[in-house]
């Protein structure tokens, strides 16, 4: 079955810092990896997906994710944080199954220090 | 195109009571999943319909919660008989098919907020 881990539930940058946030899966077929992001009381919004393509995605918002088959990771990262990226994002896989359910990590909440 | 469109926003229930979330899809979507967010946890996959099926209830508590979505109208949640541990954001999602690699893009509403005193 598959599954996502997201190591740390709450990182804090300053504003023009490297955003970093990891995510690993564990899957027993090639996975499609996602990345949503989430403001206050509203829905999610795909920021990037993985779809065996290029192992370098680049997403909305500056953001971009490599796939790392090897050490079974899809981390987030930007190079240069902004105010407006504080949110919470959220790692996905899809289950590859006739259903096309997704299944999240825990989540990771951003804050940004001016 | 209206993205997905959910109501009410926010519900207060007492415990006992029944709660309905209502979702309408994207247009031409006929795909539509809910999920659940408990605070401070990851969205938690309840079920996934299509127009007048369920194909997959393997997220859903096996009682007092039930999901439809007929043909005309929106997919309904119904949450029977509240209690406090229902407090959460739901939300809905639909995509125009179930292949993620695709064009299969999951589309989210803002969710319905439920609150049980």
């Amino acid at each position: 079955a598959q599954s996502v881990t997201q190591l740390g539930s709450h990182v804090s940058v300053s504003e023009g810092a490297l955003v970093l946030l990891r995510c690993n899966y564990s899957s027993s077929v090639p996975p499609y990896l996602f990345w949503y992001v989430q403001y206050p009381n509203q829905g999610l919004q795909l920021l990037l997906k993985y779809t065996s393509a290029a192992t370098l995605v680049k997403g909305i918002n500056g953001f971009e994710a490599e796939f790392k088959k090897s050490e079974t990771s899809f981390h987030l990262t930007k190079p240069s944080a902004h105010m407006s990226d504080a949110a919470e994002y959220f790692c996905a896989v899809s289950d590859k199954s006739n259903t096309g359910k997704l299944i999240f990590g825990q989540g990771t909440t951003l804050q940004v220090k001016p | 195109n209206a993205g997905v469109m959910q109501n009410p926003r926010h519900l207060v229930r007492r415990r006992g009571q029944e709660a309905r979330l209502r979702c309408s899809p994207m247009k031409g979507h006929s795909h539509v999943y809910w999920y659940r967010q408990l605070p401070e946890e990851g969205l938690k996959f309840m079920v996934y319909l299509q127009k007048e099926n369920i194909i997959d209830e393997s997220g859903m508590p096996k009682e007092r919660f039930s999901a439809e979505f007929p043909k005309e109208g929106p997919s309904i949640l119904r949450i029977q008989q509240v209690v406090r541990g229902d407090s959460a954001a739901y939300f809905c999602a639909s995509s125009l098919t179930v292949d993620r690699g695709l064009t299969g893009e999951l589309f989210f509403g803002e969710g319905s907020r439920l609150t049980v005193l």
